[in-house]
Parts: structure tokens; sequence; C-alpha cells
């Protein structure tokens, strides 16, 4: 059974850090692209960003270029989501999803989400 | 970045009725999309890809259309189970962009 989940929300002050990690199992972690999506409360859903099988590329929404960095440790069948700079309008439930083994994949399985609220 | 306009906002349906929400991308993004059903609370369910591809395990009376600018997403006949929000989401180009949702409501 594809399980994936998320771990690293919080709350954290406008300009502050925070590192989501995804633990993935049931199914070979190396062989798909990754991705995190969001959602703020009550909003609709925004992709963030995902990443190919050996990390050699990488893809960002436009708000989130230069302060969130999406990374992947096959070794530990993970997918993190570094995010620096954070502010008000980040703050939503972080979900990492699975993608395909070819790019351009929508994802099929999906986590249930970390709260990441950015606040003072 | 390609903008979806999806329509409409919400709905209110009954059981036994026919439903098409509609996804209109602002550049031609081929079929290079697909459509989700989200309950509350719950992480995203994969309904359709590749604009009419039925993903398995999903009921036949969903199904998806379009190609280009232009799709839909049609239940022939709705179910107490289908009442949730729906989105649409184009992986044509980066980044990807869903839709802002269809909430379909109980009349």
């Amino acid at each position: 059974e594809v399980q994936l989940v998320e771990s690293g929300g919080g709350l954290v002050q406008p300009g502050g850090s925070l590192r989501l990690s995804c633990a993935a199992s049931g199914f070979t972690f190396s062989s798909y692209w990754m991705s995190w999506v969001r959602q703020a409360p009550g909003k609709g859903l925004e992709w963030v960003a995902n990443i190919k099988q050996d990390g050699s590329e990488k893809y960002y929404v436009d708000s989130v270029k230069g302060r969130f960095t999406i990374s992947r440790d096959n070794a530990k069948n993970s997918v993190y989501l570094q995010m620096n700079s954070l502010r008000a309008e980040d703050t939503a439930v972080y979900s990492c999803a699975r993608e395909g083994v070819v790019r351009g994949v929508i994802p099929d399985y999906w986590g249930q989400g970390t709260l990441v609220t950015v606040s003072s | 970045d390609i903008q979806m306009t999806q329509s409409p906002s919400s709905l209110s349906a009954s059981v036994g009725d026919r439903v098409t929400i509609t996804c209109r991308a602002s550049q031609g993004i081929r079929n290079d999309l697909g459509w989700y059903q989200q309950k509350p609370g719950k992480a995203p369910k994969r309904l359709i890809y590749a604009a009419a591809s039925l993903q398995s395990g999903v009921p036949s009376r969903f199904s998806g259309s379009g190609s280009g600018t232009e799709f839909t997403l049609t239940i022939s006949s709705l179910q107490p189970e289908d009442f949730a929000t729906y989105y649409c989401l184009q992986h044509n180009t980066y980044p990807w962009t869903f839709g802002q949702g269809t909430k379909v409501e109980i009349k």
C-alpha cells in the first residue's frame, strides 16, 4: 500500500524557516517524480514544486522560487521541502504527492499533509 | 503561467442529476489535464488523467473530455458520495496550475 507521511509543520514567525519531510513507503520511491502541493485554509490547491527521480530537475511555482528548495534522499525514501523567508501567505497544509515514472504525470497518491502557520 | 478558469465555483444538485464542470486554459495545453475530487479533511483523489482517461477504480459515471483550451468533467448520475469539491490541474507547462475548484452541494 502506498503511504506518504509528512512531518515538520508548525508555527513559525515571518521571515523564519522550516523544513518539511515526507516519508514514502509501499512503492519503489527512487522510480518516481515527487511533488509538494499546498492548500491554504479554506482555499484551493496550489502546486508548489516537484523533483525528478535523481534530483537533477526541479521546478517551482513562481511565488516560492528563491525561497523554497525541494530535495530528496532515495536511500531514506524521503522528499523534503526547505522553506526560508516565510511569509504569512505561505500558511497552508503542505502535502507531498507521488507523480509518475516519466515526466508529466499528475499525482496519483497524496499524503494527508502537515500544517504550516506563519504568524507573529 | 497558464491560468485555469474553472466554472461554476459551486453548484447545487440532486441525487441522479447530470453535472458538468468546465475548465478553460489561458492557452492550449493539448490533453495535459487531470481532474481531482476532494472531500473535507481528505487528500485529493485522482479521477481523470490525460483529459479523458478514467483512473482505475473510479466509477464509470465520471467522464472527462476536451483538448486544447476547453475541458469538461461530467458526472452522469450524481450519487450521495459525489458531494465534494472538484479541481482541474494542467500539467502542460510549469508551473502546473489548478483551477479554483467547484463545490458540488446537495440541493
